[in-house]
């Protein structure tokens, strides 16, 4: 099955600096990859995905790049704001099952 | 539109208690997902229905969890007996079926602690 590695688990950036997220993935057949942003105590929230025919997507300070043949993709935030602090997995879903698979989160802490 | 709601939001129980939990997904949405996260570690994916019926319920641990959703509404995952290992949040997720988009809307999750 899909195996979804996430990394860092924890980043610490300063308020207006880049932020990125990286993840890789098992299964070359898997064609979809969302991003979910979960607040302490709030639901997970997607903020952005992608699908297998595009290598790129943004929208406004949020962006993610895919590589297929590496099997990788990332998730970029500029410009970073307090506000931007939170917890972000990354996912991956197959061609044939419906079922997300999710990397271990990454932490992310916006500091003034 | 309302989102996906849970109930309850919190549940403590010992050890061999039976737990009841519930997820109304978005009206309209026939896909319904459980996924749980245990502590520091990924979501993991539980079972998947198509209306009433069980599409994948490979991520079931074992017996002692029973999903239903019946009328296709919303879905009910009973824990019984609960064990220490059961504790974490488990998420309840809904999508439309064949809508344009794959997404996946999560409910607040309810934070099942075993003692």
């Amino acid at each position: 099955g899909e195996n979804v590695k996430q990394h860092p688990s924890t980043l610490s950036v300063q308020e207006g600096d880049s932020a990125v997220i990286k993840c890789t993935y098992s299964d070359s057949a898997s064609n979809y990859f969302p991003w979910y942003k979960q607040e302490l105590g709030k639901r997970p929230q997607l903020i952005i995905d992608i699908r297998s025919n595009v290598g790129e997507k943004k929208d406004q300070r949020i962006a993610v790049t895919l590589n297929k043949t590496a099997k990788h993709f990332s998730l970029h935030i500029t410009e970073t704001q307090p506000e931007d602090s939170a917890v972000y997995f990354c996912a991956a879903k197959g061609r044939t099952a419906s079922k997300l698979t999710f990397g271990t989160g990454t932490r992310l802490q916006v500091t003034l | 539109e309302a989102g996906v709601t849970q109930f309850p939001s919190h549940s403590v129980i010992e050890k061999g208690q039976t737990v009841t939990l519930r997820c109304d997904p978005i009206s309209g949405h026939d896909n319904l997902y459980w996924y749980r996260r245990v502590m520091g570690k990924e979501i993991k994916f539980l079972l998947h229905f198509v209306k009433e019926s069980k599409q994948d319920e490979s991520g079931m641990p074992n017996n002692r969890f029973l999903a239903e959703r019946t009328g296709g509404t919303y879905s009910t995952l009973k824990v019984q007996p609960a064990e220490l290992e059961d504790s974490g949040v488990y998420f309840c997720a809904s999508s439309q079926e064949g809508g344009l988009t794959d997404t996946q809307y999560f409910g607040p999750g309810t934070r099942l602690t075993v003692l």
